[in-house]
């Protein structure tokens, strides 16, 4: 099983749809969990933290579930700027320092 | 706002060479990381370093590998004899803390290697 599993897409959707990616993580003792933002061929940037209580930021809302392993984000009312990869990343016990990387999903907005 | 940066943008080199790739993390930030993303791949851990030191790294941080912090500000990756399944973006990146207390990463905007 891969230690991170993302449905790598691509997400068609329209400007101001919601949309929603989920992520799976093998290792139960994982302990942090982040959702990065890539575009073409440019750096990941962070996104937002997940924390076990869920959070929001803006339009973007992450939720972690520990029992099933299990990370979502919820994009509200899309904007055409959305249009990225998402990765899912989790942190090891293993390695204190090391950060897991999904493959990513893919969301197209379009006009 | 504070950013990591990373020079050159762009190297081409032939395989056999050694390449130096340089970066200069957020300045207060302890933890230095090299990653790489071969192209349509995901992005993969390389090494960690803290404290002057190699922390962890990955099992594609072999021999022909070695990361150094010289001064106060720069800390790069050598390869030093590369191999054409070595090219891919290698990025950089920082943290105030271990990510395994909840600080995210910071990355730098990379450098694509092209080994001929």
């Amino acid at each position: 099983r891969k230690e991170v599993e993302q449905d790598p897409g691509p997400f068609n959707v329209p400007e101001g749809a919601t949309v929603a990616f989920n992520c799976t993580y093998s290792n139960s003792a994982s302990q942090s969990f982040f959702w990065y933002r890539q575009d073409c061929r440019k750096e990941p940037k962070l996104l937002m933290s997940v924390y076990s209580s869920g959070n929001e930021d803006g339009r973007f809302t992450a939720q972690l579930n520990r029992a099933s392993q299990y990370i979502s984000l919820l994009i509200r009312d899309s904007k055409l700027s959305d249009s990225a990869t998402y990765l899912c990343v989790v942190t090891l016990n293993t390695g204190f320092q090391k950060l897991v990387f999904g493959t990513g999903t893919r969301l197209l907005v379009s006009p | 706002e504070p950013e990591v940066t990373q020079t050159p943008s762009h190297q081409v080199t032939q395989m056999g060479q050694e390449v130096i790739l340089r970066c200069v993390p957020i300045s207060n930030h302890l933890y230095f990381y090299w990653y790489r993303q071969i192209l349509g791949q995901k992005v993969e851990f390389l090494v960690s370093f803290y404290n002057n030191e190699i922390s962890e790294k990955s099992e594609i941080f072999d021999d022909q590998f070695s990361v150094e912090r010289p001064d106060g500000s720069n800390f790069t990756l050598k390869i030093r004899s590369t191999k054409l399944e070595d090219s891919a973006m290698y990025f950089c990146a920082s943290s105030e803390a271990p990510p395994t207390s909840g600080r995210p990463l910071f990355f730098g905007p990379g450098t694509r290697l092209t080994v001929l």
